[in-house]
């Protein structure tokens, strides 16, 4: 079936370096959204890969692998306000104007 | 700029009722407009989607209904309320044929229990 795969729950300290791996498995595939949602509140759009390679903005980049059919968010400099779920998202079908968002990944930051 | 507009925050409602939820869209012509839900603790299920007035895609068809009247209005209906129906409904936006590129934006969300 069509699906996006992320690890369920990620936990590191403030200060360090995190990556969110999602892995996807799809007929069409257009490029690798990430999204970000705190407890309570609604997701906000991080970032958008369309083609292979980095993407950096500020502390967050996303990278995107079309070979390996895999992408990753890569948090720096953690903060406390990083604690929050992330997302990746695609529409997962050449004919389709939606977004199928994955399970999403739990990150907890310690001090 | 554009705003999304999503009423109410919270609601509870019995099992059988009607359910009517409305999102608008400010600042933008023609949007693609959206209904997710999302269970505790889980990801975003997508109900419907829509490309422009009275255009709309079902995913999870169940109990639930969706329907563009205007541009820019979009509303989740339901004629009898479900227990399974609880969860945290939310609209979203984002501009035509744009797969993703530029995002979607998101209402602050209802937070729906069936009781």
């Amino acid at each position: 079936g069509q699906s996006l795969e992320q690890p369920s729950e990620v936990t590191a300290v403030e200060g360090a370096i995190v990556q969110i791996n999602c892995t996807y498995q799809t007929s069409g595939f257009y490029g690798l959204s990430w999204y970000q949602q705190h407890d309570g509140g609604a997701p906000t759009f991080l970032s958008y890969n369309a083609l292979d390679g980095l993407e950096e903005t500020g502390r967050f980049s996303s990278f995107l692998s079309r070979s390996d059919s895999y992408g990753y968010l890569l948090l720096q400099e953690l903060q406390m306000k990083d604690s929050a779920s992330y997302f990746c998202a695609d529409p997962l079908d050449t004919g389709r104007r939606a977004l199928t968002f994955g399970s999403g990944t739990r990150l907890q930051v310690q001090p | 700029s554009q705003t999304i507009h999503q009423w109410p925050a919270t609601l509870v409602q019995p099992v059988g009722s009607p359910l009517s939820l409305e999102c608008t869209v400010e600042g933008t012509s023609n949007p693609n407009l959206y209904w997710y839900r999302q269970a505790a603790g889980r990801g975003l299920q997508l109900l419907f989607y829509s490309v422009g007035i009275g255009q709309i895609s079902s995913e999870v068809p169940q109990n639930l209904s969706a329907s563009r009247p205007q541009d820019r209005q979009f509303i989740l209906s339901s004629k009898k309320l479900l227990l399974s129906d609880s969860g945290f409904y939310l609209c979203a936006w984002t501009l035509p044929d744009s797969k993703g590129l530029y995002g979607y934006t998101f209402g602050s969300g209802t937070r729906l229990t069936v009781v």
